[in-house]
């Protein structure tokens, strides 16, 4: 199957500084891109949908100047928590919907995740 | 707004043992996928269910989507080890960017 990575795939910062993490589908290119945050012992809570060449589509209750998303190119997408505090601490996961896919059929590929701890 | 019930929350089977995980929708779903999960790491495609009725299986895992489209069993006989993880179901709910909303998860533990 397709392969997404992501970058870095555990980062530690100081409360205050903004920290930037990739999304790059290696194989495939993926027009439109995922973010995810996950709590510990939680399922998945879609954060915003990013299309390439337009502004990302935030879920309700998401800060859009706090997580700025950015997908400049058809192969990567980048997430930027800006003035990161300790609350902002989790798992974020990327994935890019199989762009072969026939109609609603197209499993979405999941990069590694990024493991965010502020401190 | 459309939820998801995944059940149970968590499971430990006896190794070799069949066992069996629920996620039921309060809509009903345009896709059902079901991903597996290891702590820590992205999550692994299992199994997409899209019509009524639909059955599909690989290796030891079956998975199953209701007639009406509202509730689908994932089904492990004979489990192992490697079976170990957390199970999550996914739904397609019919937007146009094709986002998918998540169940909670099932976390399996397989004892030796």
């Amino acid at each position: 199957g397709a392969v997404v990575s992501q970058h870095p795939s555990w980062v530690i910062c100081k409360s205050g500084t903004s920290v930037k993490i990739e999304c790059r589908s290696l194989d495939f290119q993926a027009t439109t891109m995922f973010w995810y945050r996950q709590f510990p012992k939680k399922s998945l809570m879609l954060m915003a949908t990013s299309n390439e060449g337009s502004k990302a589509t935030y879920e309700q209750g998401v800060e859009k100047d706090k997580f700025l998303i950015n997908h400049a190119s058809l192969t990567l997408s980048t997430l930027t928590v800006t003035s990161a505090h300790p609350e902002d601490s989790s798992f974020y996961i990327c994935s890019a919907r199989d762009p072969s896919a026939q109609g609603r059929t197209g499993e979405q590929y999941f990069g590694p995740g990024t493991r965010l701890t502020v401190t | 707004s459309q939820e998801l019930e995944q059940s149970p929350q968590s499971l430990i089977v006896q190794e070799g043992k069949n066992l069996t995980i629920n996620c039921t929708s309060s809509k009903t779903l345009y896709g059902l996928y079901w991903y597996k999960q290891k702590y820590g790491e992205g999550l692994i495609f299992l199994m997409m269910l899209q019509k009524g009725g639909e059955e599909k299986s690989h290796e030891k895992i079956t998975a199953k989507l209701d007639e009406k489209k509202q509730q689908s069993s994932l089904h492990i006989t004979a489990s192992q080890p490697s079976h170990a993880g957390i199970y999550l179901c996914g739904a397609d709910r019919g937007g146009s960017n094709y986002q998918l909303i998540w169940g909670a998860g099932t976390k399996l533990i397989i004892k030796p």
